[in-house]
């Protein structure tokens, strides 16, 4: 079965240094998104991402935050200046676009996560 | 805006049992609703989904879900609980026609205790 894997799986970083989170979403899906999970709190939203722009952003998705997808098959997240609070797992997700009538089209298939440690 | 509820931060059954988690939800237009378990130091995996049609999903692993509209909930139920079933339980739901981002909104998760 496809699966979106998530490089690393687990990264420890100083406050105030740069990180990139990376993701290779399923190959035919469109749809790309980051949630985080701080530990011991709910999944939440950060950013989706449709043909090469961002779809919508949540309030936590600030300037510190970018994402890009630079060679057609990696989905990154970077940090820029990492804080303490921004120690969580990071999930990948991918889907296909909605609306295309196909049985799963509008389920979101999600990597094993990336957790950031930031000391 | 699209919101999740999951009254019940833990859910204590014992093997053999059935068991319930329960889920509500508030959307502006139509509801898709999903429940997804997470499994100790690992991703988020599908179970099931409601998006129209009966209103009792069928989904891996022995999980059903049913969609009640007037009640705005979407309890998660098993007929027999297993000891493997313990594991984080997250429901979540998108509101198709008033989404443009496609984001789906997760509640806080139910922990489900599943004893021997």
């Amino acid at each position: 079965e496809p699966e979106v894997t998530q490089t690393p799986s687990h990264q420890v970083t100083q406050m105030g240094q740069e990180v990139i989170l990376r993701c290779v979403p399923i190959s035919n899906h469109l749809y790309f998104y980051w949630y985080r999970q701080i530990l011991g709190q709910k999944v939440e939203f950060l950013v989706s991402f449709y043909n090469n722009e961002i779809s919508e952003k949540s309030e936590i998705f600030d300037d510190q935050f970018s994402v890009e997808r630079p060679d057609g098959s990696n989905f990154t997240l970077k940090i820029r200046s990492t804080k303490l609070e921004d120690s969580a797992m990071y999930f990948c997700a991918s889907t296909l676009a909605p609306g295309q009538g196909r049985a799963g089209a509008n389920v979101l298939t999600f990597g094993a996560g990336s957790r950031l440690t930031v000391l | 805006a699209q919101s999740v509820a999951q009254p019940e931060d833990q859910v204590n059954v014992a093997e053999g049992n059935p068991l319930t988690v329960k889920c509500t939800y508030s959307v502006s237009g139509n509801p898709y609703l999903f429940w997804y378990v997470q499994y100790p130091n690992r991703g988020l995996q599908f179970l099931l989904k409601y998006i129209t049609g009966d209103n009792l999903v069928k989904g891996s692993y022995g999980f059903e879900a049913e969609f009640n509209k007037s009640q705005t909930s979407f309890h998660l139920k098993k007929p027999s609980a297993l000891v493997s079933d313990s594991a984080l339980y997250f429901c979540a739901v998108r509101d198709y026609y008033n989404n443009a981002g496609n984001m789906l909104t997760f509640g806080g998760g139910t922990r489900l205790m599943v004893k021997p």
